[in-house]
């Protein structure tokens, strides 16, 4: 079956601008799962979703990060004011129930802030 | 916060030879260690995994060990193929707690043939 889908694939803008990154998770997965991962890192937690609401915005870095799931299946991770630091490749993971359950990664969108 | 500590950064073998890769954590209520493997452009994929009340556990080529006295786990994968070849994280995460893993740096996997 389908895996989890991210688009854009790549993503370039320059710094000051506002970006979207969707992630599709797998059909039925409740929990979504938003990392970022730099170059030479492994991914680091952003924020996670059980549902439409969410359940963990910990590792959200500062107030220009937000990410939405209205319907409780795609999320979009919204960046205001891009710096050239948010530069990196972000991460949707979806999982089928509770935190437990295995986490399945999407491609990831490498975003790159000029 | 947990802390996890991969070694090596980079990790070259020749095809048939068996590779080694070990983690430390700092955190001793983290019971779920999973390991993924990451190839060019994709996202991590989960491997194997193991939970903190077992000390061994076996899929084919690859096995993983946990230590949780001394807080190590490590990823073994014999008879390496060119295929394998890629970067693997291992991650800590505490399933009762704040759940949410915690990754390496990852270690760079070069299989040659």
């Amino acid at each position: 079956g389908a895996g989890v889908s991210q688009t854009p694939s790549n993503k370039v803008t320059e710094k000051g601008k506002y970006v979207e990154l969707r992630c599709d998770p797998i059909s039925g997965h409740t929990a979504l799962y938003w990392y970022r991962q730099s170059l030479g890192q492994g991914p680091e937690f952003l924020i996670y979703f059980q549902g439409t609401g969410a359940a963990d915005d910990s590792g959200l870095p500062n107030d220009r990060f937000f990410a939405v799931r209205p319907e409780g299946s795609v999320s979009t991770l919204k960046i205001q004011r891009t710096e050239r630091g948010d530069s990196a490749v972000y991460l949707c993971a979806s999982s089928f129930g509770a935190v437990q359950e295995t986490q399945y990664f999407g491609p990831g969108t490498r975003l790159l802030v000029l | 916060g947990e802390n996890v500590e991969q070694h090596p950064s980079t990790l070259s073998v020749q095809e048939g030879d068996s590779a080694v890769i070990k983690c430390t954590y700092s955190d001793s209520a983290s019971n779920y260690f999973p390991w993924y493997k990451q190839e060019l452009g994709k996202g991590p994929q989960l491997i194997i995994d193991i939970r903190s009340n077992v000390g061994e556990k076996k899929d084919q080529r690859i096995a993983v060990t946990l230590n949780k006295t001394a807080k190590h786990f490590s990823l073994h994968i014999t008879e390496t193929q060119p295929e394998d070849s890629a970067v693997y994280f291992c991650a800590a995460s505490n399933q009762g707690g704040s759940y949410i893993p915690t990754f390496g740096r990852g270690t760079s996997l070069i299989v040659h043939p």
